[in-house]
């Protein structure tokens, strides 16, 4: 594609409830990474693919959040009882084996738990 | 640690002003990269240009320019003539080497021109 989709756009949830977020990379890029940004915060780093496999996950916050990547391409964001806190814009992103620092962003799902 | 600093959280200026952005960093690695995005109300986060650390020369696109020196941490970012379009929140980020490409953002910096 031409450029790196999310969806959806905006999720609205309840206190308790799954969630699953989507990204869709630029056809190619073999890196994969997920931010989350809070309101008047630049985006924190959860988890980064290369490939199928996750390479650093260290920015997950606990065990509520997983993501997984199973065919290298379309990468799904997991949260499991989501808290009010997780409310946030969670981003993703791609990059190419080329240019692997560069790193291309989507347009984010703003995630509200009510 | 790593980290950005953007100390600067909101700036207004009159449009065709000058305004620079400012970003400090922190790392202990010797090759790393630094970053600054746009990012306008629709919310994408906008690429706009790639410096590595062995790097230091000062580039030009247009009405924008980057000023990168080592010796203070700093990697500044000059927009000249402002427009009502510049208009977003611009962040400055950092990626070490040796953390599989994950970035450090700054807080950003709001910046509002006015027409």
């Amino acid at each position: 594609g031409a450029g790196v989709s999310q969806t959806p756009s905006n999720k609205v949830t309840e206190k308790g409830k799954y969630v699953e977020l989507r990204c869709d990379p630029i056809s190619g890029h073999t890196a994969l990474y997920w931010y989350r940004q809070s309101l008047g915060q630049g985006p924190e780093f959860l988890i980064y693919f290369q490939g199928t496999g996750a390479a650093d996950d260290s920015g997950l916050p606990n065990d509520r959040f997983f993501a997984v990547r199973p065919e290298g391409s379309v990468s799904t964001l997991k949260i499991q009882r989501t808290e009010r806190g997780d409310s946030a814009v969670y981003l993703c992103a791609s990059s190419s084996p080329e240019r692997a620092s560069e790193q291309f962003f989507g347009p984010g799902t703003r995630l509200t738990v009510l | 640690a790593q980290k950005v600093t953007q100390a600067q959280t909101e700036i207004s200026v009159v449009e065709k002003e000058d305004v620079t952005l400012d970003c400090v960093y922190e790392t202990r690695d010797t090759t790393y990269y630094l970053f600054w995005y746009k990012q306008p109300p629709s919310g994408e986060l906008v690429f706009l240009i790639r410096r590595n650390s062995f790097d230091e020369q000062n580039e030009i696109s247009g009405r924008y320019s980057w000023n990168f020196q080592k010796s203070t941490s700093s990697f500044n970012f000059t927009i000249t003539a402002s427009q009502v379009v510049d208009s977003a929140v611009y962040f400055c980020a950092l990626s070490p080497s040796n953390t599989g490409n994950q970035f450090y953002f700054g807080t950003g910096t709001s910046l509002t021109v006015i027409p």
